[in-house]
């Protein structure tokens, strides 16, 4: 299993752009989760789908975030417009409901520059 | 919401050392995880505890489930350079299948 995929690795972009971070999760996983990471604030869960269904996105910070899960195989994050406080490290992990452990699987994260 | 608070921040030591750090809650756990992150990666569980008293180990590491259910400990025994990273306490929270994280304890090991 090549684990949970995210792309793009890194994206450097300017304010007021619309930026789309990607995440396909571990096969047969049916939970996948969105958080951010920043020296300040750590990790940080912003949004987790259950079978494809948002459960619970109250860590969005604001409006400008937006995220969807057409399939299991697929989700995306988007910001727009971007602002440079949304300069962070963002992970999408991935895990089956139920599991003892929470089974998480990290991706190896987006680092995302807004200048 | 739940907060985890780890300490310490930030860890200098030197190789061969041995190495302690906790978490404290500020709710009651049934489930405390630790993981590790290492540079340019995603964080990744090293040790699940259960039960209140329990103390697991995954080879040079071992950590325990305190008996408050509040706090956890994690530590490393004759540290290497390949323990250098972050290191995050998590337990539930954010839903049913979120996991809140602590802010992790950076662990750099000196020559």
């Amino acid at each position: 299993d090549a684990g949970v995929i995210q792309s793009p690795r890194h994206e450097v972009t300017e304010m007021g752009q619309e930026v789309t971070l990607r995440c396909k999760p571990i096969s047969g996983h049916n939970s996948l989760f969105w958080y951010r990471q920043t020296m300040m604030r750590g990790l940080e869960l912003l949004i987790y789908f259950n079978n494809n269904v948002p459960i619970d996105d109250s860590g969005m910070p604001e409006d400008r975030f937006s995220a969807k899960m057409p399939n299991a195989s697929f989700s995306t994050l988007k910001i727009q417009p971007s602002e440079p406080r949304d300069s962070a490290v963002y992970f999408c992990a991935s895990s089956f409901t139920g599991a003892r452990d929470y089974g998480y699987t990290f991706g190896s994260g987006t680092r995302l520059t807004v200048v | 919401g739940q907060q985890l608070n780890q300490s310490p921040q930030s860890m200098f030591i030197q190789e061969g050392e041995d190495v302690s750090m906790n978490c404290t809650s500020s709710s009651i756990f049934n489930t405390w995880l630790w993981y590790k992150q290492e540079p340019g990666e995603g964080p990744v569980l090293l040790i699940a505890l259960y039960k209140a008293g329990e103390l697991t180990s995954n080879g040079r590491l071992t950590a325990q489930f305190g008996i408050t259910r509040k706090d956890s400990f994690l530590n490393i025994s004759a540290s290497i350079p390949s323990d250098v990273g972050i290191y995050f306490c998590a337990g539930p929270g954010g839903g049913a299948d979120g996991l809140t994280f602590g802010k992790g304890t950076h662990l750099i090991i000196q020559p």
